[in-house]
């Protein structure tokens, strides 16, 4: 089955903790992308790769980094969590040139 | 810059009425505009998508979508809603092989 997976869906840490959010899919796509969503605010992206070793910045990256090592694995990582990213995260991917974006079923992650 | 517009946080609409969720967008050369669709707990899910031809296109559930640009709209609709269909859209442009997402429109079927 055609799947993006991501773990942990549901984390509670504190402030300071660095946490790693994974995500991964089976069907050779290029593209990742993290978003977060935030009540009022839509979905804003966080980073995204083109393909493997090869990531850029989303319109609110500050607090967050990726890697892209291998094509189906795109972590999303916190060094520091802060209260101000606690939310609703979101990781999709597609191929290329225009395609539908699928997305995994969310990771709710609250910082205290 | 790549940007949409979701004018309405919320629609209402009685079930088997007409349903429109609206969408403008701002892009520079010829536009790929998508719907999604997020029922709670879930994942947002492919509705259709505009990439060039006919100006109808057809999507899941009965949804389709009408690109007009002119006004730079392409607005969601269903001739006939389902309380099923209560849930969250997102109008999204590509731009450069990355979406640019809408706030989002609640969508409410009343029985």
């Amino acid at each position: 089955e055609a799947q993006v997976t991501q773990n942990p869906r549901y984390l509670i840490t504190v402030t300071g903790k660095k946490l790693t959010v994974t995500c991964s899919q089976n069907m050779n796509h290029e593209y990742m992308s993290w978003y977060r969503q935030d009540p009022g605010l839509g979905l804003r992206q966080i980073y995204y790769s083109m393909n493997v070793e090869v990531t850029d910045k989303g319109d609110v990256p500050e607090g967050y980094k990726v890697s892209r090592k291998e094509k189906r694995n795109f972590p999303l990582i916190l060094e520091s969590p802060s209260p101000n990213q606690t939310s609703l995260y979101f990781c999709a991917s597609s191929f290329l040139g225009g395609s539908s974006l699928f997305f995994g079923e969310g990771s709710r992650l609250t910082v205290l | 810059a790549q940007s949409v517009a979701q004018p309405e946080d919320q629609v209402n609409v009685a079930e088997g009425n007409p349903l429109t969720v609206k969408c403008t967008y701002s892009v520079s050369g010829n536009p790929y505009l998508f719907w999604y669709v997020q029922y709670p707990n879930r994942g947002l899910q492919f509705l259709l998508k505009y990439i060039t031809g006919d100006n109808l296109v057809k999507g899941s559930y009965g949804f389709e979508a009408e690109f007009n640009k002119s006004q730079t709209s392409f607005h969601l609709k269903k001739p006939s809603a389902l309380v099923s269909d209560s849930a969250l859209y997102f109008c999204a442009v590509d731009g450069a092989n990355n979406l640019f997402f809408g706030t989002g429109t609640r969508l409410t079927v009343i029985p």
